[in-house]
């Protein structure tokens, strides 16, 4: 099993840019949520989605927006990329129970 | 693990020794609480969970014990190695959907 993959590992986009960072698990998973950290901070939930077909809000959802494309996948898109933007951002799937299991992060810088 | 900005709290510890890693929660409604690891480049990765009824909870080479009175949680390892050295978060979550609150971390250097 690769468990949480994420593309790309890194990406810069100048202001106004918009892209999508695409995430997969293979592990049947239900729930799936996109994070982002800054630097010496914790993580902040940007979206998530509790199962397929549903998506929600988490702490920090301006700028974002989110697709459930079915089980497995679950892509973070922004629409028109803001310096603040700029992070490091990982995505998590969590079977029933607590444990989330992240991928490797995408790096974003956007200038 | 007090949130201090860009500069996160770093705890030194001899290879050996046993470390102590702190941590204040916010919200007493809390229902479970989740200690992970990140090394550098990598993502967070499980360590051990605790629910809010429980005091005390052990893995392998690790405790976490949890003080509701004072909204405390520790993460103590046994016998730390080189391979221990990364950041710890300490998470808190209050519903079954996972949604998780983050500490800032702590920085743990073991030094030999």
């Amino acid at each position: 099993n690769a468990g949480v993959t994420q593309t790309p590992k890194f990406q810069v986009l100048k202001t106004g840019q918009s892209m999508t960072l695409q995430c997969a698990q293979d592990m049947n998973h239900n729930s799936m949520y996109w994070y982002r950290q800054d630097p010496g901070m914790g993580l902040r939930l940007i979206y998530y989605s509790a199962s397929e077909g549903t998506t929600d809000k988490g702490e920090v959802p301006n700028g974002y927006n989110v697709s459930r494309l079915n089980k497995r996948e679950f892509s973070l898109r922004l629409e028109s990329a803001a310096p603040s933007q700029t992070s490091v951002y990982f995505c998590a799937s969590k079977p029933v129970g607590y444990e989330q299991y992240f991928g490797p992060g995408t790096r974003l810088t956007v200038t | 693990g007090e949130s201090v900005g860009l500069h996160l709290p770093t705890l030194s510890v001899q290879e050996g020794d046993n470390s102590i890693i702190n941590c204040a929660y916010s919200n007493s409604a809390s229902d479970y609480f989740i200690w992970y690891k990140q090394e550098s480049g990598k993502g967070p990765q499980f360590i051990i969970d605790i629910r809010s009824n429980m005091d005390k909870r052990q893995g392998q080479r690790v405790t976490v014990l949890l003080n509701k009175t004072v909204k405390h949680l520790s993460l103590q390892i046994a016998a730390t190695q080189p391979g221990d050295s990364a950041v710890y978060f300490c998470a808190e979550g209050t519903d079954s959907w996972g949604k998780l609150q983050f500490g800032a971390g702590t920085q743990v250097v073991v030094t030999p």
